[in-house]
């Protein structure tokens, strides 16, 4: 069966070191895996998205996530946090199902914390 | 107006209520879903519709009802809801229901069952 498994539910760091969200993932299927971020009372947001190209992929906001098929990983990263990155961050693999039709798989949730 | 866009934001209604949810995207997509979003718990897919047609229903109770008149606009209506059932409900579109496609998510409606 197909999981995500985000492996910390909260993350702090300071503004100006580095972000690590964790995620390893479950699939039968060659996955397409998602990084969405949501902020306060709003939507999700699509930081980044792998699909079987590159397995480093970059996002918005300078995020960028790295795919290991052989870890079954696909952690996220950013050189240097800013305040504004404060939010719910969610690991998302899309299942495979039947006539190529998917659906999300969302993982647990890592909130990340920021001090100034 | 652009995106995936969601009314009401917020809404108290009490157990005998019937209410409506209404989502529309303005991106040309064909494909549009509902989320469940509870406290401490992952996003729920409820259902998913593709043209129109509905492709998935994630065993939601018949409490809930949805709706797609055409591939812009999805509408989930309410009725003799339970407080458990309070929540952030997320509407999503994207190009297609394949597994590979990103979907594209409005802010939510916050839903209180009293």
């Amino acid at each position: 069966a197909q999981s995500v498994t985000q492996l910390d539910s909260h993350v702090s760091v300071s503004e100006g070191t580095p972000v690590l969200l964790r995620c390893n993932y479950s699939s039968s299927y060659s996955p397409s895996l998602f990084w969405y971020v949501q902020h306060p009372n709003k939507g999700l947001q699509l930081l980044l998205k792998y699909t079987s190209a590159a397995t480093l992929v970059k996002g918005i906001n300078g995020f960028e996530a790295e795919f290991k098929k052989s870890e079954t990983s696909f952690h996220l990263t950013k050189p240097s946090a800013h305040m504004s990155d404060a939010a719910e961050y969610f690991c998302v693999v899309s299942v495979h199902g039947s006539s190529n039709t998917g659906k999300l798989i969302f993982g647990q949730g890592t909130t990340l914390q920021v001090k100034p | 107006e652009t995106g995936v866009t969601q009314t009401p934001r917020h809404l108290v209604m009490g157990m005998t209520n019937k209410k409506s949810l209404k989502c529309e995207q303005h991106l040309g997509h064909n494909a549009m879903y509902w989320y469940k979003q509870s406290a401490k718990k992952p996003l729920e897919l409820m259902f998913v519709y593709n043209f129109k047609e509905q492709t998935e229903n994630n065993s939601v109770p018949s409490r809930f009802s949805p709706e797609c008149p055409n591939s812009s606009h999805l509408f989930l209506h309410l009725h003799t809801l339970q407080p458990e059932d309070s929540a952030l409900y997320l509407c999503a579109s994207s190009q297609s229901d394949r597994y590979q496609e990103t979907q594209y998510f409005g802010p939510g409606t916050r839903l209180l069952v009293l």
